[in-house]
């Protein structure tokens, strides 16, 4: 059975950082591209940023680039978003994908706010 | 910026067949997008329903299926369920990457 498992989410001041892990399990993770979606509270779904399977090849949205990094550890099956520089507009749930998002966690909750 | 648009709301009656669209701002939507949808209740994750525009998950109802429509993407749901009520996402793919429509929220009444 696919899992995927986030954490790490929490309140975070504005301009603090935050690393987000995401623990799969149930699937050849190294086989696999891997996602990061968001939603606002109250919001639709943003794609944020994806990685590649050995991780050579990442894309970012526009408003996450230069502040987010999305990494990956292949031999402890694990996925990684390190948030930086945060903002309020970075409130939201993050949820880890596999690949073009068949399967999903469950999410975590970042709130950016002082 | 990459917009893709959805319809914000739709309604449809028990039995009933609705199609939900998605189109991109970039022009007209074909294979080459991917499109995907998805299916959200409230409080839960997303769900998978439909890949590369026409394509099942296992678990996805036969009563779903998805299209490419005058341009856009489309995804039809035929003889809707009380229990098909949620918001549905699209997601189309462009060059290095990925943007989600905005939402359509499907009531059954």
């Amino acid at each position: 059975e696919v899992q995927l498992v986030e954490s790490g989410g929490g309140l975070v001041q504005p301009g603090g950082s935050l690393r987000l892990s995401c623990a799969a399990s149930g699937f050849t993770f190294n086989n696999y591209w891997m996602t990061w979606v968001r939603q606002a509270p109250g919001k639709g779904l943003e794609w944020v940023g994806n990685i590649n399977q050995d991780g050579s090849e990442k894309y970012y949205m526009d408003s996450v680039k230069g502040r987010f990094t999305i990494s990956r550890d292949n031999a402890k099956n694990s996925l990684y978003l390190q948030m930086s520089s945060l903002r309020a507009e970075d409130t939201a749930v993050y949820y880890c994908a596999r690949g073009a998002c068949d399967y999903w966690g469950q999410g975590t909750l970042v709130t950016v706010s002082s | 910026q990459t917009v893709v648009t959805q319809e914000p709301s739709l309604t449809v009656s028990p039995g009933g067949t609705v199609t939900l669209t998605c189109a991109s701002s970039t022009g007209a939507v074909t294979s080459d997008y991917l499109p995907s949808w998805f299916q959200q209740k409230p409080g839960q994750a997303p769900k998978a329903l439909i890949y590369s525009t026409a394509y099942k998950h296992s678990w996805t109802p036969a009563r779903f299926s998805g299209s490419l429509l005058g341009g856009k993407a489309a995804l039809t749901l035929s003889g809707v369920q009380p229990e098909d009520e949620a918001e549905y996402y699209c997601l189309l793919r462009y060059s290095g990457y990925w943007v989600f429509g905005g939402g359509t929220k499907l009531t059954v009444l």
